[in-house]
């Protein structure tokens, strides 16, 4: 089983802000959370990740729970060039565990 | 800067046959990862290497598949004999600095593999 659940799919409109969701219960301390995206035909690609504290980068900003149970990549104006699948994924010791990614599909 | 590079981008093989994946990490990049996704799964983990050395592969799903890593430079994955349930994409991924996953892992796009 993943160790992360998101939602199969998301819309957003272009140029509106995206919050995309993940759960992640059984994280432990010293798991990073990461974010990656894929275009088709592409691999995986970096987008943002942290470990306890907010983060924010050129791309995006990831809001991490007290908790750390959860956390939610933030786009602040989606673009149509957004529109690809997002992992969420947690680094334990030298693996990666991916979810199963949301396609988020950009409108015009 | 050439990114990650994996080679075929698609093989097609026979049940019973051997196929070898080559995967070019970033010049300089010490740690080298396998990942593959099977049809309807997520994605996941098979091995890591830090330059040369096998760090962890317990990913790696059965004997039939071989990793190895000469001089710390490319990688190859065989798998032998395939079975249909091989079947999927095989990413290769390198990244540098030390061990854990703190740092950026780079991608490459992929290789599909079709057992037929």
């Amino acid at each position: 089983d993943a160790k992360t659940t998101q939602p199969n799919s998301m819309e957003s409109n272009e140029e509106e802000p995206v919050h995309l969701p993940c759960n992640h219960s059984t994280i432990s301390g010293t798991d990073y959370i990461h974010w990656y995206r894929q275009l088709p035909s592409q691999g995986p690609e970096y987008v943002i990740h942290g470990l306890t504290s907010n983060v924010n980068n050129r791309m995006a900003s990831l809001a991490i729970a007290e908790d750390r149970k959860s956390s939610t990549l933030i786009l602040h104006r989606a673009t149509l060039r957004d529109a690809a699948v997002y992992y969420c994924i947690l680094g334990t010791g030298n693996q990666f565990y991916f979810g199963t990614g949301t396609s988020l599909t950009v409108i015009p | 800067e050439a990114g990650v590079t994996q080679f075929p981008s698609h093989s097609v093989i026979e049940k019973g046959q051997t196929v070898t994946l080559r995967c070019d990490p970033i010049s300089g990049h010490d740690n080298l990862y396998w990942y593959r996704r099977v049809m309807g799964k997520e994605i996941k983990f098979l091995l890591h290497f830090v330059k040369e050395s096998k760090q962890d592969e317990s990913g790696m799903p059965n004997n039939r598949f071989l990793a190895e890593r000469t001089g710390g430079t490319y990688s190859t994955l065989k798998v032998q004999p395939a079975e249909l349930e091989d079947s999927g994409v095989y990413f290769c991924a390198s990244s540098q600095g030390r061990q854990g996953t703190f740092y950026e892992q780079y991608f490459g796009p992929g290789t599909r593999l079709t057992v037929t």
